[in-house]
């Protein structure tokens, strides 16, 4: 399934860059979200938006900052990231955000290096 | 504040095998959902399953099937007849409300050996 499309795949970054992460969804939802997924935890909710305005942050560092132009684009924004910052950081949409009804839709991750 | 548990990091299974993997959790809250998510190589994070805990028939997807205990906070995966393409890390989640209130456990990895 390609309804959710992250790029870049691999990123290899220095803590003193700036890069963005990129995600398209084509299935006509109106509710995006960032996951971070470290290994042997949990996925960590990041962010989330509804129609386009973001309803909440869980308490990301400032040095993410995330940015939602459209219902199908979304987007992460980064600089003087930490090497703890390393993850796979997921992209998904949902219908609406009541998530039993309209369940949440991955892509394919772009897995962070930060050296 | 709610949990997941997966208790077991690691399952293994031969092919067309019946495998049951484990999840627990907890929340105060008395109308939610469960899931089951699968994350093959590629990554991208699949629905698998998903139970109502208002509704006491378990739920079956295919060769899918969840074992829920409502009393006893537990929401298990059985996969019948396993298949190679099975082979991922499984992920239980409790959702009580919108985003904010879906978490997930820390996984089981799911071999699926010939």
């Amino acid at each position: 399934e390609t309804g959710v499309t992250q790029t870049p795949r691999h990123l290899v970054m220095g803590m003193t860059n700036k890069k963005s992460l990129k995600c398209e969804q084509h299935l006509g939802h109106n509710a995006m979200y960032w996951y971070k997924q470290s290994a042997k935890k949990p996925l960590e909710l990041m962010f989330v938006y509804s129609l386009e305005e973001r309803v909440e942050n869980n308490s990301v560092p400032s040095r993410f900052s995330p940015e939602c132009p459209n219902s199908s684009h979304l987007f992460l924004h980064l600089h003087t990231l930490q090497p703890e910052d390393s993850a796979l950081y997921l992209c998904a949409s949902s219908q609406d955000r009541g998530l039993y009804n309209s369940p949440l839709h991955f892509g394919n991750g772009t897995r962070l290096t930060v050296t | 504040a709610q949990t997941v548990t997966q208790s077991q990091p690691e399952m293994s299974v031969q092919e067309a095998e019946t495998v049951t993997l484990s999840c627990t959790y907890d929340t105060s809250e008395s109308d939610y959902y469960l899931f089951w998510y699968k994350q093959p190589p590629s990554r991208q994070m699949i629905l698998v399953i998903r139970q109502e805990a208002y509704k006491q028939q378990n739920a079956t997807e295919n060769r899918f099937s969840v074992n829920f205990q409502k009393a006893a906070k537990s929401f298990s995966l059985k996969i019948s007849d396993s298949q190679l393409g099975d082979a991922a890390m499984y992920f239980c989640a409790v959702n009580t409300g919108t985003a904010s209130k879906l978490t997930f456990g820390t996984g089981t990895r799911l071999q699926v050996t010939l």
